[in-house]
């Protein structure tokens, strides 16, 4: 079965660090362009970031420098290393699998989300 | 970074009913625009692609148009499986930016 599972979410204070997971299956995360997308509570989704199959990532201004995406190819799992969070990190966090066939951006397979809370 | 404002924000229709959702961009997107159905504590789920493109497995009441800075989502005849929040993405420039959504409620 094609899909993705999150990981790694939780409880954490304001400065502090969390990885996040997302395992693929039924496909391989290295030749696809990978994503996070999170959604704050009761609000919109925003686009976090972005791993092409080359390597390339670029992310949103506000989680540059703190955020880094990355896969493992041996594991078929894409993560999102998040540093000094703060509250307003606070949402779910998706993966999300680019549709492919041309021009990135628009994401077909997602995962189930999960939940990061930042708070003291 | 590309404004994308949706309209309206929420709105009341019954089934069967023809819906229409407007997306406007703050500047030309060309015709990279998505958009995608999310439900309580659900992921989001792509409709349409490339403005009026119609994504595999996706019913095909709803279509999608437009192009530069002005874009439509239309349900031709809502069904029950429809109520939901939908959300338009532009992909032709960083950030990649989402509308604010727009919730179609039972009438």
């Amino acid at each position: 079965e094609v899909q993705l599972v999150e990981s790694g979410g939780g409880l954490i204070q304001p400065g502090g660090s969390l990885r996040l997971s997302c395992a693929a299956s039924g496909f391989v995360v290295g030749s696809n362009y990978m994503a996070w997308v999170r959604q704050a509570p009761g609000k919109g989704l925003e686009w976090v970031s972005i791993l092409y199959s080359d390597g390339r990532t670029y992310y949103a201004d506000s989680v540059k420098g703190r955020f880094t995406i990355s896969r493992d190819n041996s594991m078929n799992t894409v993560y999102l290393q998040m540093n000094s969070l703060r509250a307003e990190d606070t949402a779910v966090y998706f993966c999300a699998r680019d549709r492919g066939n041309g021009i990135v951006g628009a994401f077909d397979l997602w995962g189930q989300g999960t939940r990061v809370t930042v708070s003291s | 970074d590309i404004q994308m404002t949706q309209s309206p924000s929420t709105l009341s229709a019954s089934v069967g009913d023809r819906v229409t959702i407007t997306c406007r961009a703050s500047q030309s997107v060309s015709r990279l625009l998505a958009w995608y159905q999310q439900k309580p504590g659900k992921a989001p789920k792509l409709l349409i692609y490339k403005a009026s493109s119609l994504e595999s497995g996706a019913p095909p009441r709803f279509s999608g148009s437009g192009s530069g800075t002005e874009f439509t989502l239309t349900i031709s005849s809502l069904q029950p499986d429809d109520f939901a929040t939908y959300y338009c993405q532009q992909y032709n420039s960083y950030p990649w930016t989402f509308g604010q959504g727009a919730k179609v409620e039972i009438k």
